[in-house]
């Protein structure tokens, strides 16, 4: 079965660092998310994808973040200067089309130091 | 932005029960979706639903949009079920908002 595949699995920087979190989205879909979860919290939407541009995209996705599909097949996150509270599990996740569920990778668990 | 309750916050039930978890939100959406999170981690969607009701295998997803209410059924429950459920609404906009889970314990 077709998966969505994130690397690395788990990141450690020093704050103030960039980081780029990658993902392959299930290579027919056309939306692609990113989520987080802060230890113990709930799942925090970032930012939704299409075409090759930001559809919606939460407070919590400010200047620091941005979101990137090179290449057609991969889709990245990256953290310009990490904070320590950016510490979290990342999730991306692609839907074939907005009527259908999404499919969401095992995540990269981020550690800033 | 759309609040997402769900109750109950924690559930164990005897193998075999029928389980129900509800989620409620505060203002109009696109879609609810439910989602099922492993203890490792993982993330696997459930259903996306936007009217009605939806079945799969043991599993069925009501939504009642004058109430703003969906619910999660699990019948015949199992201890493979045992997961956190999480219900989240979806906005014309394409934006999400997430409850903070339902903990599922299935006790042999």
């Amino acid at each position: 079965e077709p998966e969505v595949t994130q690397t690395p699995s788990h990141q450690v920087t020093q704050m103030g660092q960039e980081v780029i979190l990658r993902c392959v989205p299930i290579s027919n879909h056309l939306y692609f998310y990113w989520y987080r979860q802060i230890l113990g919290q709930k799942v925090e939407f970032l930012v939704s994808f299409y075409n090759n541009e930001i559809s919606e995209k939460s407070e919590i996705f400010d200047d620091q973040f941005s979101v990137e599909r090179p290449d057609g097949s991969n889709f990245t996150l990256k953290i310009r200067s990490t904070k320590l509270e950016d510490s979290a599990m990342y999730f991306c996740a692609s839907s074939e089309d907005r009527l259908n569920i999404q499919y969401f990778g095992a995540g990269t668990r981020l550690s800033v130091l | 932005k759309n609040e997402v309750e769900q109750s109950p916050q924690n559930l164990t039930a005897q193998e075999g029960e029928f389980i129900t978890i509800n989620c409620s939100y505060s203002v109009g959406i696109s879609a609810l979706h439910w989602l099922q999170q492993h203890p490792g981690g993982g993330i696997v969607s459930l259903f996306m639903l936007s009217s009605g009701k939806k079945k799969h295998g043991r599993l069925i997803a009501t939504i009642n949009i004058q109430e703003k209410h969906s619910s999660l059924h699990i019948t015949a429950s199992h201890p493979r079920d045992s997961a956190v459920y999480i219900c989240a609404s979806e906005n014309t906009g394409n934006q999400f908002y997430f409850g903070t889970g339902t903990s599922l314990t299935v006790i042999p």
